[in-house]
């Protein structure tokens, strides 16, 4: 199975001000199709997952472009590039080249 | 409007079986693959299923042998048997559908093994 490691598990930030997590596997992400198989999801207190970037760098549908997804291989990175009150969660990376689809642990946002 | 509507959790003691459906709005479930993904509580997602377009079938190491996912397509819905229930599989349960991402979820149905 793939490994996922998420850093850091905490992030405290002021809003308005960037924040940035990092998210890690065992293996290489990259499919022989030339596509990158790392998502990124937002879960919000008492909410389901929300999906902010697939295949890597793809902003999904309706997510603001302060949310940015950069990296390739095995390291990735989640940039807001300033934070609002409404960002506060549970982000987790998970990786879906082979099943099965694992996520990481989760970096959960507050807000200062 | 897309979204997709968990319904089947319950109370079960261990060694139980429950049937977890999930009826797809808006759109055809057979276009998609579709996921179940669960989460205990105060816990991370843990992803348990998957069925392709074409019918081909993923499962979790931890429930491979116990569970069974399958779609009907004339009901669109998507559905999850579970067998040989364990506490261990206590969760909240999630149907989810693969597009750009997984980018429409269920709101979660409670499954909970106890006795």
């Amino acid at each position: 199975d793939i490994v996922m490691t998420q850093s850091p598990l905490s992030l405290p930030v002021t809003p308005g001000e960037p924040a940035s997590m990092s998210c890690r596997s065992n293996q290489s992400l990259l499919h022989s199709n030339g596509y990158t198989f790392l998502d990124w999801y937002r879960q919000k207190p008492g909410q389901s997952p929300q999906v902010l970037i697939y295949l890597g760098s793809n902003r999904a549908s309706g997510v603001p472009d302060r949310f940015s997804g950069s990296g390739s291989g095995t390291d990735f990175t989640l940039k807001i590039s300033r934070v609002e009150a409404e960002d506060v969660g549970v982000y987790y990376c998970m990786q879906a080249l082979q099943t099965p689809i694992t996520f990481g642990q989760g970096t959960r946002l507050d807000i200062k | 409007e897309v979204q997709l509507v968990e319904s089947g959790g319950g109370l079960v003691q261990p060694g139980g079986s429950l049937r977890l459906s999930c009826a797809a709005s808006g759109f055809a479930l057979s276009r998609f693959d579709l996921h179940w993904v669960r989460q205990a509580t105060g816990k991370g997602l843990e992803w348990v299923s998957a069925i392709g377009i074409v019918g081909d079938t993923y499962y979790s190491g931890s429930v491979k042998g116990r569970f069974t996912i399958s779609r009907d397509e004339a009901k669109n819905s998507l559905y999850l048997q579970m067998n040989s229930l364990r506490a261990e599989d206590t969760a909240v349960y999630y149907c989810t559908r693969d597009s750009q991402g997984k980018d429409v979820w269920g709101k979660g149905t409670t499954v909970i093994v106890s006795a």
